[in-house]
């Protein structure tokens, strides 16, 4: 069975980078892409981006100048830093599974239980 | 970017009902359009990939139908776990996006 698994601090100040990492644990995290999602309190989820095992990454463009996601296969996990953070960017932040290589049909189909992260000084 | 449209943005029904929402795209997407559930406090849970397949160990009751700009989740048969949010997704390309979500009351 497939488990992710995010960390990082729950409690971020304005300005500063918002720091998080999955963890992949039941399955190889070769061959397939790996997403950020976040869900501000009360709101819908907003993609942030996803990385292939192999690194090439995409993001989405309201958010490309201030994130960076990376990974490291030999620990099985990935991560996100986001950058000069507001309280708009307050949210639970998930990670997911994205579809595998050469699979046409991109869902996300296994998700971590999410972490709340709150931008306030 | 493609926007996604859920309708309603939220209902009321009683178990048993059939229940019906709608997703409409921005623009074509042909059948890459995914379909997620919600309970307060966890993560969404895959139901439909592609329009119309049924996610593995997701019941019968949810069905998926639709290509192009306009597709529809049905649940035949509401039972009181299914009280929740729904969203819809585009796949077709990135950013990948989310409809409003469709939040199912019971009545």
């Amino acid at each position: 069975q497939v488990q992710l698994q995010e960390s990082g601090p729950g409690l971020v100040k304005p300005s500063d980078t918002l720091s998080l990492t999955c963890t992949v644990s039941g399955d190889s995290i070769s061959s397939y892409y790996w997403s950020w999602i976040r869900q501000p309190p009360g709101k819908g989820l907003e993609w942030i981006g996803h990385i292939f095992y192999s690194g090439s990454t995409n993001y989405n463009p309201s958010l490309k100048s201030r994130v960076t996601i990376s990974v490291d296969t030999s620990k099985s996990q990935f991560s996100l830093k986001l950058s000069s953070v507001t309280a708009a960017d307050t949210a639970v932040y998930y990670c997911a599974r994205g579809e595998f290589t050469n699979d046409v049909w991109a869902r996300f189909d296994y998700w971590g239980q999410g972490t709340l992260v709150t931008v306030s000084s | 970017d493609i926007q996604m449209t859920q309708s309603p943005s939220s209902l009321s029904a009683s178990s048993g009902n059939r229940v019906t929402i709608t997703c409409r795209a921005s623009q074509t997407i042909s059948s890459y359009l995914n379909w997620y559930q919600q309970k307060p406090g966890k993560a969404p849970k895959l139901l439909i990939y592609a329009a119309s397949s049924l996610q593995s160990g997701v019941p019968s009751r949810f069905s998926g139908s639709g290509s192009g700009t306009d597709f529809t989740l049905t649940i035949s048969g509401l039972q009181p776990e299914d009280f929740a949010t729904y969203y819809c997704q585009q796949s077709y390309n990135t950013p990948r996006t989310f409809g409003g979500g469709t939040k199912v009351e019971i009545k």
